[in-house]
């Protein structure tokens, strides 16, 4: 399976939103509702942010929003704050109990 | 809150085999998916496989000639195995539970040296 498509880098002002585009195929995104986000800080694990598109995990600020439309899941950070500067990973299941990754987005708070 | 721990030699000889373990600790590991994803320096993240079932397993169709991963409910350990190795698999490997990965270890950073 071939990885998902994600922007190299998307960057906002405090307070502002943006959006990451996160897009793959009828056999991945397109095909099932199980897409998630990753935030993760420099020399960090990964931290789940969205799970099956749009559902949040418990302590998440709801800041942190996400969509799908066709092959392209979105993640949307409002009110962006200095401390969500990170880079940002979407996955998508494939089928046949498989797993594909996007290749990340660097987030950069101006 | 269950916790995730890898562990295993940080450095591999080329053409040998890698081996790392992750400990669930606080939580039962007879239910849930169990996987390994990697990260090269600088890069991106990659799923390897997980196992699931305490039995069950499934690859990334790049590296499925390569790995093994397997489980010990009685030490509620997982563990990676990936042979004949070259520097191209020099990453942190990652551990985490569930479909939506929703827990991770810290990850280890293995080596591999010529």
């Amino acid at each position: 399976q071939s990885a998902l498509t994600q922007p190299p880098s998307a960057s906002g002002s405090p307070g502002q939103s943006v959006t990451i585009s996160c897009t793959g195929t009828s056999s991945d995104v397109g095909g099932y509702n199980y897409v998630s986000w990753y935030q993760q800080h420099p020399g960090k694990a990964p931290k789940v942010m969205i799970y099956e598109v749009s559902k949040r995990p418990a302590g998440v600020p709801d800041r942190f929003s996400g969509s799908k439309s066709g092959n392209t899941a979105s993640l949307t950070v409002s009110g962006l704050q200095a401390e969500d500067e990170a880079d940002y990973y979407c996955s998508s299941y494939a089928g046949s109990n498989n797993l594909v990754f996007g290749g990340g987005t660097k987030l950069t708070v101006l | 809150q269950v916790q995730l721990q890898e562990s295993g030699p940080g450095l591999v000889k080329a053409s040998e085999t890698l081996s790392l373990t992750c400990t669930v600790s606080d939580g039962s590991i007879s239910s849930y998916y169990w996987s390994w994803i990697r990260q090269p320096p600088g890069k991106g993240l990659e799923w390897i496989g997980y196992i699931y079932n305490s039995g069950s397993t499934n690859y990334n169709a790049s590296l499925k000639s390569r790995v093994t991963i397997s489980v010990d409910t009685s030490k509620n350990q997982f563990s990676l195995k990936l042979s004949s190795v070259t520097a191209a698999d020099t990453a942190v490997y990652y551990c985490a539970r569930g479909r939506a990965l929703g827990i991770w270890g810290q990850g280890t950073m293995v080596t591999v040296s010529s």
